[in-house]
């Protein structure tokens, strides 16, 4: 089943404690990016990669790293939580827009993140 | 830069009857994609609707249509027949002819009474 899978779903942590999310699709997709869900805010872009170690700057990449060593998997690290990341995330992945424009964003789960 | 609205945060509606849910986007692109995303309680993002800014034709997907108007900038999402499994998020989402970044808007929640 073509899939975007994201680990933890669930997470309670505290205040500077390091923590990673990770994203693996199994679509051979070039395009990987991560958002956060907030209320009234809507999904805001943290990160995103067009291929193997491309990575760029969405709308609100402070407190946030990724990586992009492997063409699946697009991990979102917080070195340092604090609790504005508290959130819901969503990785999500699709082919690059090129010429035809088709792609569609496939989605992950998501991973409510609490930062105590 | 481009930006999505969705005025209306919160509607209702009984169950088999039609609610419109709006969005309008802001661009100076001529070539574009729209979308409508619904989240339902287990928050996964499932693709209802795509139109395409070249395509005059309104998109269409059973009870789900959308009213595609280039000029004012609107798209707005029909649910005909509404089910109470409708209930959910919905967001609108715009993306560029030849961009893979999605912009959202701020969601309206949808609620389906019996």
């Amino acid at each position: 089943e073509a899939q975007v899978t994201q680990n933890p779903r669930y997470l309670i942590t505290v205040t500077g404690k390091k923590l990673t999310v990770t994203c693996s699709q199994n679509m051979n997709h070039e395009y990987m990016s991560w958002y956060r869900q907030d209320p009234g805010l809507g999904l805001r872009q943290i990160y995103y990669s067009m291929n193997v170690e491309v990575t760029d700057k969405g709308d609100v990449p402070e407190g946030y790293k990724v990586s992009r060593k492997e063409k699946r998997n697009f991990p979102l690290i917080l070195e340092s939580p604090s609790p504005n990341q508290t959130s819901l995330y969503f990785c999500a992945s699709s082919k690059l827009a090129g010429d035809s424009g088709a792609n569609v964003l496939t989605f992950g789960a998501g991973s409510r993140l609490t930062v105590l | 830069a481009q930006t999505v609205t969705q005025s209306q945060p919160e509607m209702s509606v009984q169950e088999a009857e039609t609610v419109t849910l709006s969005c309008t986007y802001d661009t100076s692109e001529n070539n574009y994609y729209l979308f409508w995303y619904k989240q339902p309680p287990s928050r996964q993002m499932i693709l209802v609707i795509r139109q395409e800014a070249y395509k005059q034709q309104n998109a269409t997907e059973n009870r789900f249509s959308v009213n595609f108007q280039k000029a004012a900038k609107s798209f707005s999402l029909k649910i005909s027949d509404s089910q109470l499994g409708d209930t959910a998020m919905y967001f609108c989402a715009f993306r560029g002819r030849n961009t893979d970044k999605l912009i959202f808007g701020t969601g309206t929640r949808l609620q389906v009474f019996p």
